[in-house]
C-alpha cells in the first residue's frame, strides 16, 4: 500500500544509545519531515527535507541527526539517547506540487529511553 | 515567526451538541496552507481538510465545517451534531510557500475534544 512506512513501531532505548528512525515513503513526494509529539506540546518539527540531499533544522533539532540521500528515504539518527527524548515520533512526506492534500503521515514511532 | 495557537487544551460535549474548534495563526508570508487534522485515540493523524491562503472559501464536509477568516488570522474548526467517534485530538497546522521551507509544517497545541453519549 502506497503510504509513509516507520520502523520500528516501538523502541526502548538506554541512555547513551544510538539508533535510527527509519521513514519510507513510496509516493515519490519531495517534501519530508519529522515531528516529535509529547504531552500536551502538539507535534514539533525536528529536521525536514525538501528533496534529495537537502534538509534544515526545525524547532527541536539538538541530539538528532537527517540526511537525505534518496527521494524515497529520510532516516533519522539520535546520535546518543537521552531520557528527554523519550517521545512518539512521526514522519510525513508531501507532494511539492500538491495543493489540496494533506502531509501523509506515518503510523508513528514510540521511543521510550531509560 | 510562524505560530499556531490552539487556546482550548480540552473540550467536553454530549452527543448531538454543536462543537467549535479555534486556531488562531500568526505568518508573515502572504501564501499559505492552513491544515486541520484528527488524531483518535488509536494515534495516527488523519488529514481533515487543506485551505490555500488564496482562497477564503468556507468548506462544508457533512457534519464537519470551516471557517477561514483571514482578517482575524483564524481558521475555526466547527462539527455539528457531535458523535461519540468524533471523540480525538484535534491538531491545527500552518505551512508557508518559499520552496525552502516546503515539508515544514508548525502545529498548534491540539484540542482533545470528548463527545459523551
Amino acid at each position: 500500500n502506497a503510504g509513509v512506512t516507520q520502523t520500528p513501531k516501538f523502541q526502548v532505548l538506554k541512555t547513551g544509545q544510538s539508533m535510527t528512525l527509519q521513514c519510507a515513503q513510496d509516493m515519490n513526494h519531495e517534501y519530508m519531515s519529522w515531528y516529535r509529539q509529547d504531552p500536551g506540546m502538539g507535534l514539533r518539527l525536528i529536521h525536514y527535507s525538501v528533496g534529495a540531499g537537502i534538509t534544515d533544522q526545525g524547532e527541536v533539532p539538538n541530539g538528532y541527526n537527517v540526511s537525505r540521500s534518496t527521494t524515497e528515504d529520510f532516516p533519522l539518527r539520535l546520535l546518543s539517547a537521552a531520557p528527554s527524548q523519550t517521545s512518539v515520533y512521526f514522519c510525513a512526506s508531501s507532494d511539492r506540487a500538491d495543493r489540496v492534500n494533506g502531509y501523509t503521515f506515518g503510523s508513528g514511532t514510540r521511543l521510550t529511553v531509560v | 515567526a510562524q505560530k499556531v495557537t490552539q487556546a482550548q487544551t480540552e473540550i467536553s460535549v454530549v452527543e448531538k451538541e454543536d462543537v467549535t474548534l479555534d486556531c488562531v495563526y500568526e505568518t508573515r508570508d502572504t501564501t499559505y496552507y492552513l491544515f486541520w487534522y484528527k488524531q483518535p485515540p488509536s494515534g495516527e493523524l488523519v488529514f481533515l481538510i487543506r485551505r490555500n491562503s488564496f482562497d477564503e472559501q468556507n468548506e462544508i464536509s457533512g457534519r464537519y465545517s470551516w471557517n477561514f477568516q483571514k482578517s482575524t488570522s483564524s481558521f475555526n474548526f466547527t462539527i455539528t451534531a457531535s458523535q461519540v467517534v468524533d471523540s480525538a485530538v484535534y491538531f491545527c497546522a500552518l505551512s508557508e510557500e518559499p520552496y525552502n521551507q516546503g515539508g515544514k509544517l508548525i502545529f498548534g497545541q491540539g484540542t482533545e475534544l470528548s463527545v459523551k453519549p
